[in-house]
């Protein structure tokens, strides 16, 4: 069946370091990928997506591209805050607009001054 | 515009108690989730809803659990009765067929003691 998997936190960084959360998926047809992000107490938002190969999601600094060869979806930021100390998600859509999201586990992510 | 709302945001009940949680969807989404969210096995849907007709609740975890959505604007997750395993946070999500994202609430936090 169609899964995420992501690497295990937690992460910890220091304030500007370089940041990279791998994500790979299984999926029998063609995914919409997303990034979501769970800050303290809250519900999850939509960080960033990508619907087809070789597109790259972008915001708040974060990147992440579509690579159907290595059915990967990485999450990357060149210079991390303390205010990105949260849990992020990677999940996968099949279908379209069908269905449900499928979710990873989340890596937490903590940023030190 | 008013995202996802939910209530009660915090319940602390005793074993064997009813609970009902409710979940009001984001105006014209035609998609309403539940999730639910615990250290040990992350984030789970438990069912979903399309036009107010349920879609999938295969991973509603036992009969204990039941669903509803009589309309639109209003969904409820009830379990009855309770056990100090279900503590948890459970999160509602709603979409729209089109743009695929999914938009959360802010969790109803259970605490069955």
């Amino acid at each position: 069946g169609d899964s995420v998997t992501q690497m295990e936190g937690p992460v910890t960084l220091s304030e500007e370091a370089c940041l990279t959360i791998n994500c790979t998926y299984t999926a029998t047809g063609y995914p919409s990928l997303f990034w979501y992000v769970q800050y303290p107490g809250e519900g999850l938002q939509l960080l960033l997506k990508a619907t087809k190969a070789d597109d790259k999601g972008s915001n708040k600094g974060f990147e992440a591209t579509y690579r159907k060869e290595t059915t990967s979806f990485h999450l990357e930021k060149g210079s991390v805050q303390v205010s990105d100390s949260a849990v992020y998600f990677c999940a996968l859509s099949v279908g379209g607009s069908q269905g449900n999201l499928i979710f990873g586990k989340g890596t937490k992510l903590s940023v030190k001054p | 515009d008013a995202g996802v709302i939910q209530s009660p945001r915090h319940e602390v009940t005793e074993m064997g108690q009813e609970v009902t949680l409710r979940c009001k969807p984001i105006s014209g989404h035609d998609y309403l989730f539940w999730y639910r969210q615990t250290m040990m096995r992350g984030l789970e849907l438990l069912i979903y809803f399309n036009n107010n007709v349920p879609i999938d609740d295969s991973g509603m975890p036992e009969d204990r659990f039941s669903a509803k959505m009589p309309n639109a604007s209003f969904s409820t997750l009830k379990i009855q009765p309770s056990e100090p395993r279900d503590s948890a946070v459970y999160f509602c999500a709603s979409r729209r067929q089109v743009t695929g994202e999914l938009f959360f609430g802010e969790g109803s936090r259970l605490t069955v003691l």
